[in-house]
C-alpha cells in the first residue's frame, strides 16, 4: 500500500517567517501534486510536478519533487496570514491502479 | 458557475437511516470521484468512475453505493448509516484517468454528514 506521510502535522508561525512542509513515501509516484484546503471548502490544486528533481515556483511558494520521485517539499517564503490552511500532497499511482493517494496533511496557521 | 456542486452541504441524520448525496460537474470531465475526509483531515478515495464505468472501488462497506447516470453526475447512496460514517464527503472530477500525467482534480465544497 502506497502511503504519503507529511511533516509537520501542525505548524503555527508568525507572519514573515519561512517554512518547509515535507511529503515522504517509500513508493515511487508518477506525479506529485500539492493542494491547499481552506475551512469549509474542498482542496484546490496549487501545483503538479512530474519529473524527478523538478522545481516549480508559484510566487512565494517553491515546490520540489525528489530525484527518485518518492518525496516532495513545499517551501513558503515570508508567510502571510492568507497562507493559512491545510496543505495536502497527492501522489499519482505509477501503474495498475488509477488513483491519487493523498498525504496525511499539514495544518498551517500564520499569525499576523 | 460552480464547477463541481454537491448537495446537501450539511446533513444530520439518525443511525440506521438511508441517505443520498448528489454531485454534478459542468466541466465536461470524464472522471468523477467520491472522497471521504475524516476528523483528522485525512482524505481517502472511495470510488472513481471514468465515462460512467467504475474504475476504483476501495475497501468501502457495501452500504455505500455510487451511481453514475451520466458522465456529469455521480451520486452516493448510503444505507443503514452508522456513527462512524460521520465525515465530510467530497465529490471531485478530472479530465482523463486519475494518477496519470498529473491530471488536476477539481473538488466540490463537501457534504458534512453527521450521524447521531
Amino acid at each position: 500500500t502506497q502511503l504519503l506521510e507529511q511533516s509537520p502535522q501542525f505548524l503555527s508561525i508568525q507572519e514573515g517567517e519561512n517554512l518547509t512542509v515535507y511529503c515522504n513515501s517509500s513508493s515511487v509516484f508518477s506525479s506529485l501534486q500539492w493542494y491547499r484546503q481552506e475551512p469549509g471548502e474542498g482542496p484546490v490544486l496549487l501545483v503538479t510536478v512530474v519529473t524527478g528533481g523538478e522545481v516549480k515556483k508559484l510566487k512565494r511558494l517553491t515546490f520540489q519533487f525528489g530525484d527518485a520521485r518518492k518525496d516532495s517539499s513545499l517551501h513558503i517564503t515570508a508567510a502571510q496570514p492568507g497562507d493559512t490552511g491545510l496543505y495536502l500532497c497527492a501522489g499519482g499511482a505509477t501503474s495498475g491502479t488509477y488513483k491519487y493517494i493523498f498525504g496525511t496533511g499539514t495544518r498551517l496557521k500564520v499569525l499576523a | 458557475d460552480t464547477a463541481v456542486s454537491q448537495t446537501p452541504k450539511y446533513l444530520v441524520t439518525q443511525m440506521g437511516n438511508d441517505k443520498s448525496i448528489k454531485c454534478e460537474q459542468n466541466l465536461g470531465h470524464d472522471t468523477m470521484y467520491w472522497y471521504k475526509q475524516d476528523s483528522k483531515k485525512f482524505l481517502k478515495i472511495m470510488f472513481s468512475y471514468n465515462n460512467k464505468e467504475l474504475i476504483i472501488n476501495e475497501t468501502v462497506p457495501n452500504r455505500f453505493s455510487p451511481k453514475s447516470p451520466d458522465k456529469a453526475h455521480l451520486n452516493l447512496h448510503i444505507n443503514s448509516l452508522e456513527l462512524g460514517d460521520s465525515a465530510v464527503y467530497f465529490c471531485a472530477s478530472s479530465q482523463g484517468l486519475p494518477g496519470i500525467s498529473g491530471n488536476t482534480i477539481y473538488f466540490g465544497e463537501g457534504s458534512w454528514l453527521t450521524v447521531v
